[in-house]
Formats: structure tokens, C-alpha cells, sequence
């Protein structure tokens, strides 16, 4: 059971434009969603992350959007950069009853290009 | 960069022998965790760890032990090795504030033939 799916396999934008990533989940007791970049052969790189309660959250070029109902979330880059040619994963985390750890569980990733 | 260094960076194995992967973080983050990277299946969870000697299973934790003897390192044994088991293995760490890991290490890749 894919909890977290990414169903774009790749993107493609122009530099410049606005890149929209996007991700579904099935368990509505997630407590974060998280998004991830990863250049090959190097360890994922964390962007941003928002928790459940909120529906916004921004850090600089990215934005992260959260649609509860639709168990639905988004990324936007802007402006896209050649630069942030990359896969992106989407992760979604549970706190446990303590209220400490935390389990992540990915999606499998867009590949997303930027073209000059 | 985040304090965070794997070793080794590749091992080639038998089926049969036990490996073990080591993760060093300088971050003094309570968290660690490892995860497997396959493709088709993006990253999975196999053990993590909340402090020293507190340690829980992930997804995929079969066939794989752990143990966190201090903050700054947590180690992953491959109790006898599989061709299952080939795969790129990262270690991340994380603190309490961002819901999940917030640096990851280079990566693991390995091979069991």
C-alpha cells in the first residue's frame, strides 16, 4: 500500500518559469509532509517542510501548499533554475503517542528539468 | 554542510557475510535513522533511532540490526548478507522541529554477489 505517491515520474520547465510538484497521500493522520532533492549519486537534500495544521509555508524560491481534503500537497519553485534540476521526493511523517518520533515514508520521486 | 559522514562509501561482499555500515553525525541531533534506496521504490525506512541504546524497526527492517552506543554514531548490521540486500544505503539525522530528517548522509552503495 503506496501511502505517498508522486504520479509525475519527471517535469520539465523553463528557466524562469514556475516548477509545481506534486504529491498524494492516503493516510490523513500524517503529522508532516516534507519535500527532498536529490542530485545523483549524492544523499537527498531537505527543502522545506509544513506541518499538518497549516496549509502554507514558504522558504525563499519554494512554497509548499497543503490541501487536507484532497490529501493533496504541492511544491512551487520560483524562479526555476537550471540548477534545481533534480529528483524531488515528497515524504510524510507520524509522531508517535509520545510525541517524539517519527516515521517517514517517501514517495518515488519526480525527476524535474530545468532547461536554460 | 551538515556533520554527517558514511563509511564505506562502497563494499562489495559475499552472500553470507556480515557487514556493517557506520554512520557519524557532529550535529549532536537526537535522531538518526537508515534508509535503502532501490529503484521503483525511492527510499525506505529500515531502522531508526531516538537516543542512545532507543532504537525502533522501519519498513524493511528484516535481516538488518542496529545500535547506537553514543549520540554521534549509529551503526547498521547486515546480520548475513543477501543479493536482496545490494542497494544504496543512507543515513540521515534529524532534531525535533521539522517532522523528519533534515540532513543525510552521502550514501553506502553495496554490492553482495
Amino acid at each position: 500500500d503506496q501511502q505517498v505517491k508522486q504520479n509525475s515520474p519527471s517535469l520539465s520547465v523553463q528557466e524562469g518559469r514556475i516548477s509545481i510538484l506534486n504529491c498524494d497521500y492516503t493516510n490523513s493522520m500524517f503529522d508532516y509532509f516534507l519535500w527532498y532533492k536529490k542530485y545523483p549519486a549524492e544523499g537527498p537534500t531537505f527543502l522545506i517542510s509544513i506541518s499538518s495544521i497549516k496549509d502554507k509555508n514558504e522558504d525563499g524560491r519554494f512554497t509548499v501548499f497543503l490541501n487536507k481534503s484532497a490529501k493533496h500537497l504541492s511544491l512551487h519553485i520560483v524562479p526555476s533554475q537550471p540548477g534545481d534540476s533534480a529528483v524531488y521526493f515528497c515524504a510524510a511523517s507520524l509522531i508517535n503517542s509520545g510525541g517524539s518520533n517519527y516515521k517517514l515514508t517517501f514517495g518515488k520521486g519526480t525527476l524535474l528539468t530545468v532547461n536554460p | 554542510d551538515a556533520g554527517i559522514t558514511q563509511s564505506p562509501r562502497h563494499k562489495v561482499t559475499e552472500t553470507g557475510t556480515p557487514v556493517t555500515l557506520r554512520c557519524h553525525q557532529t550535529e549532536n541531533h537526537r535522531y538518526m535513522y537508515w534508509y535503502r534506496q532501490d529503484p521503483g521504490h525511492g527510499l525506505r525506512l529500515i531502522h531508526y533511532s531516538y537516543g542512545v541504546k532507543d532504537t525502533d524497526k522501519g519498513e524493511v527492517s528484516d535481516g538488518y540490526s542496529v545500535s547506537r552506543s553514543k549520540t554521534e554514531d549509529f551503526l547498521l548490521t547486515l546480520e548475513s548478507a543477501t543479493s536482496s540486500q545490494t542497494s544504496v544505503y543512507f543515513c540521515a539525522i534529524s532534531d525535533s522541529t521539522s517532522g523528519g530528517p533534515t540532513a543525510f548522509g552521502p550514501g553506502t552503495r553495496l554490492l553482495v554477489l
